[in-house]
């Protein structure tokens, strides 16, 4: 079975530039997270879906974040403009319908500001 | 919101000896307790988790130990290998108020051989 997939696994952008992250949850995993790391920093959450509807978004920075997830599968994040402050590794996550608990995390997209 | 101290940031310990990191939290109502290892180049992979109706939970050799008074966590290691050296999170959650994670900063364990 796929694991959760990321894309692209680096990204390094000027200040301004705009950038969309992508996120394949494991087939069948109606909850997506996506979580972020700025470095040295504690691993903070961003936003919650389950299936196509955001069911908690708290944790974005500011509308210059936008998620979606059109038809309930894969998942995109994108940072326009991005700043400086917006580098870090971003992480997606998916689990089981009705379980906070068991979260499977992709490998992370690592997003360099400049 | 909930916080999460994580100590110690690194940890340095032989092959064969025992590795804890300990964790408290903020948030009396928290109920579900995740530990997470990260390896070079991947994401976090859990690796136990506690409920706060358990005191104490094993896998091999590895366990987690919670104490609800104190709000505090801590994962023990045995036998530590060369390949138990990763980056490692705790978490909290309390799933009353939704199924975002609140993690501690990580620990780097380095086991030497």
């Amino acid at each position: 079975e796929a694991g959760v997939t990321q894309f692209p696994s680096h990204s390094v952008i000027e200040k301004g530039q705009t950038v969309t992250l992508r996120c394949d949850p494991i087939s069948g995993h109606d909850n997506l997270y996506w979580y972020r790391r700025v470095m040295g920093k504690e691993i903070k959450f961003l936003l919650h879906f389950v299936k196509e509807s955001k069911q908690d978004e708290s944790g974005m920075p500011n509308n210059r974040f936008l998620a979606e997830r059109t038809g309930g599968t894969y998942s995109t994040l994108k940072v326009q403009p991005a700043e400086l402050e917006d580098s870090g590794v971003y992480f997606c996550a998916s689990s089981q319908v009705g379980t906070y608990e068991k979260l499977f995390f992709g490998s992370g997209t690592q997003l360099s500001v400049l | 919101g909930e916080n999460v101290e994580q100590h110690p940031s690194t940890l340095s310990v032989q092959e064969g000896d025992s590795a804890v990191i300990k964790c408290t939290y903020s948030d009396s109502a928290s109920n579900y307790f995740p530990w997470y290892k990260q390896e070079l180049g991947k994401g976090p992979q859990l690796i136990i988790d506690i409920r706060s109706n358990v005191g104490e939970k094993k896998d091999q050799r590895i366990a987690v130990t919670l104490n609800k008074t104190a709000k505090h966590f801590s994962l023990h290691i045995t036998e530590t290998q060369p390949e138990d050296s990763a980056v490692y999170f705790c978490a909290a959650l309390n799933s009353n108020s939704g199924y975002a994670l609140n993690f501690g900063k990580g620990t780097s364990l380095l086991v030497t051989p």
